[in-house]
């Protein structure tokens, strides 16, 4: 079956402008997850949803970042007025319900450069 | 305030030996520990996980290897070969209030040489 999806796969944009990043979700899975991924680090926790609801939005750097699950399948995280310091690889992850044991399923990530 | 530590940040390996990643962790309610495999341009991908009621697991040439007194966990991959070169992250969950988000090492960028 598919995959988690994420669009665009890169995207350039200039400081001060806003973004929007899609993940597409395996198809039933309630649990969607976004990370970040600097350059030679491991992925850093932003936001989980449980279904349609953002069940955890602790990692989130500050409010300039938010996200949506409106139908509780496609999210979208939304960067306003971006900066430098915000290039990175955004990456979506989903799994079946949420539950500790679960496997998270990555997507490829959507490469971000802020100029 | 890193809670999960992960070494070696490189290593290289010759084609057929042992390699070996070791992780500590900080946060005693961590109670699932996942290895992910991440190749150039893709997403991480999970290779193996254990829960800390065993001590080791194994699947295929990949091994987990769990001390929860020590709090500390390691990815041993027997016959390493050339396509295992990729990066691997451990990783830690736990089952309390709120979201099963995973915490990651920094990684460790395995090559393995002819």
């Amino acid at each position: 079956g598919a995959g988690v999806s994420q669009t665009p796969s890169n995207k350039v944009t200039e400081k001060g402008k806003y973004v929007e990043l899609r993940c597409d979700p395996i198809s039933g899975h309630t649990a969607l997850y976004w990370y970040r991924q600097s350059l030679g680090q491991g992925p850093e926790f932003l936001i989980y949803f449980q279904g349609t609801g953002a069940a955890d939005d602790s990692g989130l750097p500050n409010d300039r970042f938010f996200a949506v699950r409106p139908e509780g399948s496609v999210s979208t995280l939304k960067i306003q007025r971006t900066e430098r310091g915000d290039s990175a690889v955004y990456l979506c992850a989903s799994s079946l319900s949420g539950d500790v044991g679960e496997t998270q399923y990555f997507g490829p990530g959507t490469r971000l450069l802020v100029l | 305030q890193q809670q999960v530590k992960q070494s070696p940040q490189s290593l290289i390996v010759q084609k057929g030996g042992i390699s070996i990643i070791n992780c500590a962790y900080e946060n005693t309610a961590f109670d699932y520990f996942p290895w992910y495999q991440q190749f150039p341009g893709k997403g991480p991908a999970l290779l193996i996980a254990i829960r800390p009621d065993v001590s080791e697991k194994k699947e295929g040439r990949f091994t987990i290897s769990f001390n929860k007194s020590a709090k500390q966990f390691s990815l041993h991959i027997m016959d390493s070969q050339p396509g295992d070169s990729a990066t691997y992250f451990c990783a830690a969950k736990y089952s309390g209030a709120g979201s099963y988000q995973l915490t990651f090492g920094k990684g460790t960028k395995l090559s393995v040489i002819p």
